[in-house]
């Protein structure tokens, strides 16, 4: 299986900080990657495809790079909305798709 | 509006076999895509479980591949789950999702239902 390795598991930050997470996969994946946000009890919801690409509705302060195994995510003003978990997820490896820890992101 | 919605029992005796569907509306399975479930044991991280084809071909986590089937329904435009001898590791929220690009990208998913894997 690739693994995926997120960091860091979690972070606080202000509203309006920029705030970058980074996923590595243990092997190339070219760019099938993806990110999620997981809000408390709700379920995840997709933001980026593709490694950065933005999902429909979904605001433009959210960016995705990288390509290969080393991937960034990155929220350019935070907002108290933005209080969530974070996966990446490779679909690179049919049939085992792998999801990184997660990445708690509070509000400082 | 795509929107799905997971059934099924809350509470499942260790080593007997959980059973989920998924009802969506707002789209044809028939239709295309590929639809997955995914499951979160309280607390923790997301797990892929296996996924079915509108065409009824499957493709499984090999973790858990021998306890795992998941089938179609496209006249009740519904796919079950199947997970045979549980044990309280497999005590989880189960999500159900579509796939978008039928290769592991999840665009649209159901709200999450508890299954507790207990005597």
């Amino acid at each position: 299986d690739i693994q995926m390795t997120q960091s860091p598991s979690s972070l606080s930050a202000s509203v309006g900080d920029r705030v970058t997470i980074t996923c590595q996969a243990s092997q190339d994946i070219s760019n099938f990657l993806n990110w999620y946000q997981q809000k408390p009890g709700k379920a995840p919801n997709l933001l980026i495809y593709d490694a950065s690409n933005l999902e429909t509705g979904v605001p433009s302060r959210f960016s995705g790079s990288g390509s290969g195994t080393d991937f960034t995510f990155t929220i350019s003003s935070l907002q108290p909305e933005d209080i969530a978990t974070y996966y990446c997820q490779q679909y690179d490896n049919l049939p085992a798709l792998t999801f990184g820890g997660g990445t708690k992101v509070e509000i400082k | 509006q795509v929107q799905l919605q997971e059934s099924g029992p809350g509470l499942v005796k260790p080593s007997e076999t959980l059973s989920l569907t998924c009802t969506v509306s707002g789209y044809s399975i028939s239709s295309g895509y590929s639809w997955g479930w995914i499951r979160q044991p309280p607390g923790k991280g997301l797990e892929w479980i296996g996924s079915v084809y509108h065409s009824a071909s499957t493709y499984y986590n090999p973790s858990l591949k021998s306890r795992v089937t998941v089938s179609v329904d496209t006249s009740k435009n519904q796919f079950s789950l199947k997970l045979s001898s549980v044990t309280a590791a497999d005590t989880a929220v189960y999500y159900c999702a579509r796939d978008v690009a039928a290769a592991g990208t999840f665009d649209y998913w159901g709200q999450g239902t508890l299954v507790t894997v207990s005597s």
